[in-house]
């Protein structure tokens, strides 16, 4: 089964809305963490956005919020007052478990970003 | 700050050739070192992950290998490389929650 799926291959925002990008997730860890990384056509993968699933509260990071539906299991990135140069690849990816030794990411398929004028 | 760096940026190769993709970090000590590849408009794949030096974790099996010869230092390499073996190969690093990538090698197999 796939641990991190992005349903939506690709979107369409107009500049200056807001858009919501899908992840769901699957674990039966109790202690996880969801990252938010954005690869434009560069390649690199920068990193977002974090969310621990002990954290009470949604995280943000001035634009980049995730709204975090724990009972759901899923874990969408919310991009507020879009820029064309949010057009990217975006993509979820999971880390399991506490111990940092390792620290392994899962990744989804990514989901392509295009931020129209 | 902390950086990382990858070299080179791309590379042909042929079938059969060898390789080696190096990867250092500068700013940091001890981290946890990886190394993902990317095929063409899909998500990355962890291919091998270090916690220490001379310490190798591979997470696919496959003919590729990993070294850490220096604390900051990550080697991808082959002895023979497969067609299959084309993509976008990243290196990452942490120390805490996070994992912050280099810019990659883009590798042609030809």
């Amino acid at each position: 089964a796939q641990k991190i799926t992005q349903t939506q291959p690709g979107m369409f925002v107009q500049e200056k809305e807001a858009v919501t990008l899908d992840c769901t997730y699957d674990t039966s860890d109790p202690s996880y963490g969801l990252f938010w990384y954005k690869q434009p056509s560069s390649g690199e993968m920068i990193f977002l956005i974090y969310q621990g699933s002990y954290d009470q509260q949604n995280a943000t990071e001035g634009r980049y919020s995730l709204n975090f539906q724990k009972a759901r299991k899923s874990a969408n990135l919310v991009i507020s007052a879009s820029q064309l140069g949010d057009s990217a690849m975006y993509f979820c990816a999971m880390r399991e478990g506490r111990s940092e030794a390792g620290n392994m990411l899962t990744f989804g398929g990514g989901t392509r970003l295009m931020v129209k004028p | 700050s902390q950086t990382i760096h990858q070299w080179p940026a791309t590379l042909v190769q042929p079938v059969g050739s060898p390789l080696s993709l190096e990867c250092t970090v500068e700013g940091t000590s001890n981290p946890n070192l990886y190394w993902y590849r990317q095929a063409a408009g899909r998500g990355l794949q962890l291919l091998f992950y270090s916690v220490g030096i001379g310490q190798i974790s591979s997470e696919v099996p496959q003919n590729l290998s990993a070294s850490r010869p220096q604390d900051r230092q990550f080697i991808l390499s082959s002895k023979k490389l497969l067609l299959s073996d084309s993509g976008f190969y990243l290196c990452a690093w942490s120390v805490g929650q996070v994992q912050y990538f280099g810019p990659g090698t883009r590798l042609t197999v030809l």
